[in-house]
């Protein structure tokens, strides 16, 4: 079964509004949480590293104030797209790595279809 | 700096017929690589990984990658094709096992054609 849950799985929002991603990890604690940005027909882009209890380490190019990230807890970490415009329409999609065992590969979650109308 | 290039952005199989999907990478040490597979509008699930072990490694329905350092390549391959096999494919690579330094390919669609 799934090790990450991510929510909502697609949404609808005009442009202006702020919209909320989840990322929970399910069944282990993730310290690190990473959100990536896929365009259609492209790969992933990383957009930032969250990280429990600290500021969220974003990769060049992408605004902090525009998508905000906060790591409350060792098993949620979201993603909010503030003032949503249709350029910001994607799929967001957010990963964690499960501490236990050796080099243990990232669990991804299923993704956010986001539509800024 | 790292990178992996994945040849053929879209590749078409018969069902039955031999998977082969392409992946070259470029690392100033020895990679960690990785192949996920993604369904549409859904997250990545890993299929297989290279951790420096064992060259060839088996992953999870039924496919493979021969990691081959005179080659720089890590392709993946299947034996035979089935319709559950079409996805989005990307082969990814890492130094050190660094999650923040996974870098991706830019994917191939496989079809599978009956």
């Amino acid at each position: 079964g799934a090790v990450v849950s991510q929510h909502p799985s697609r949404v609808i929002c005009k442009s202006g509004t702020s919209v909320k991603i989840e990322c929970r990890s399910l069944d282990f604690q993730a310290t690190t949480m990473f959100w990536y940005r896929q365009f259609p027909k492209q790969s992933l882009m990383l957009m930032a590293t969250s990280n429990e209890g600290s500021k969220a380490t974003y990769e060049q190019g992408v605004e902090k104030d525009k998508f905000l990230i906060n790591h409350a807890s060792l098993t949620l970490s979201t993603l909010t797209v503030t003032s949503a415009h249709p350029e910001d329409s994607s799929f967001y999609i957010c990963s964690a790595r499960d501490p236990r065992g050796d080099n243990s590969p990232l669990h991804f979650g299923n993704g956010t279809r986001l539509t800024v109308t | 700096a790292q990178s992996v290039t994945q040849l053929g952005s879209h590749v078409s199989v018969s069902e039955g017929a031999l998977v082969l999907l392409r992946c070259n990478y470029s690392s100033s040490v020895p990679p960690y690589l990785f192949w996920y597979v993604q369904y549409p509008n859904q997250g990545l699930q890993l299929l297989l990984k290279y951790t420096s072990a064992a060259t060839l490694v088996k992953g999870i329905n039924g496919f493979e990658a021969e990691f081959k350092k005179s080659e720089t390549s890590f392709h993946l391959t299947k034996p035979s094709a089935h319709m559950s096999d079409a996805a989005e494919y990307f082969c990814a690579v890492t130094l050190s096992g660094s999650a923040r330094q996974l870098t991706f390919g830019s994917g191939t669609q496989l079809t599978v054609l009956p």
